[in-house]
């Protein structure tokens, strides 16, 4: 079972509204990580988690907050967001951090109003 | 030198046809070479991978063909299929902690039925 779960799938949110996104993957894999992914292109890598540690963050801005609660898990707390934030998050896993492959949920389509 | 160049854009093929879609790399540090279809909506999905020790791989239609002294990697759908139109991103990445997925630009492939 290659499955990462997401939810929620669909979120819309005003600029000063707090949320969360939640990930899920039940294979054992340590490495854990949140993209974004604006139409038409490819994911942009924004935080790695190895072991439950932040191991990469790409500049993210702080309005963006990641957290990993167990080796199971993975949240995107969003506060203050603007309107370009309005994307596809993707949560994805792998293994170990720098393992090949890596495996994706659906993705939580987000919408700043 | 971390790029992943893909081509073309677009791709209207017709049903039964030959899809084809080519990725070219400078970091010759890079060591596996994974394609994912990304469905509207949808998580981008791992759809088959190649290691530069071999020249191609097959699984279904699916055939990933690889040229190490080109640094060149391609995409060949067989037989293409109204439910193969999707987006396809070609990556690469090198094994090790920190090394990320660096993806392609994508390509919309279309297969008119």
């Amino acid at each position: 079972d290659t499955e990462v779960t997401q939810t929620p799938k669909h979120l819309v949110m005003g600029m000063t509204n707090k949320k969360s996104l939640k990930c899920e993957q039940h294979m054992g894999h340590r490495a854990m990580y949140w993209y974004k992914q604006k139409a038409k292109k490819p994911p942009e890598l924004m935080f790695v988690y190895s072991y439950e540690k932040l191991s990469i963050n790409e500049s993210v801005p702080s309005r963006f907050s990641p957290e990993c609660p167990n080796s199971s898990l993975l949240n995107l707390h969003l506060h203050a967001l603007q309107p370009e934030d309005s994307a596809l998050y993707l949560c994805a896993s792998s293994q170990e951090d720098g393992s090949y492959e890596q495996y994706f949920g659906p993705g939580t389509r987000l919408t700043v109003t | 030198q971390q790029q992943v160049k893909q081509s073309p854009q677009s791709l209207i093929v017709q049903k039964g046809g030959i899809s084809i879609i080519n990725c070219a790399y400078e970091n010759t540090a890079f060591d596996y070479f994974p394609w994912y279809q990304q469905f509207p909506g949808k998580g981008p999905a791992l759809l088959i991978a190649i290691r530069p020790d071999v020249s191609e791989k097959k699984e279904g239609r699916f055939t990933i063909s690889f040229n190490k002294s080109a640094k060149q990697f391609s995409l060949h759908i067989m037989d293409s299929q109204p439910g193969d139109s999707a987006t396809y991103f070609c990556a690469a990445k090198s094994f090790g902690y920190g090394n990320k997925l660096v993806f392609g630009a994508g390509t919309i492939l279309r297969v008119k039925s």
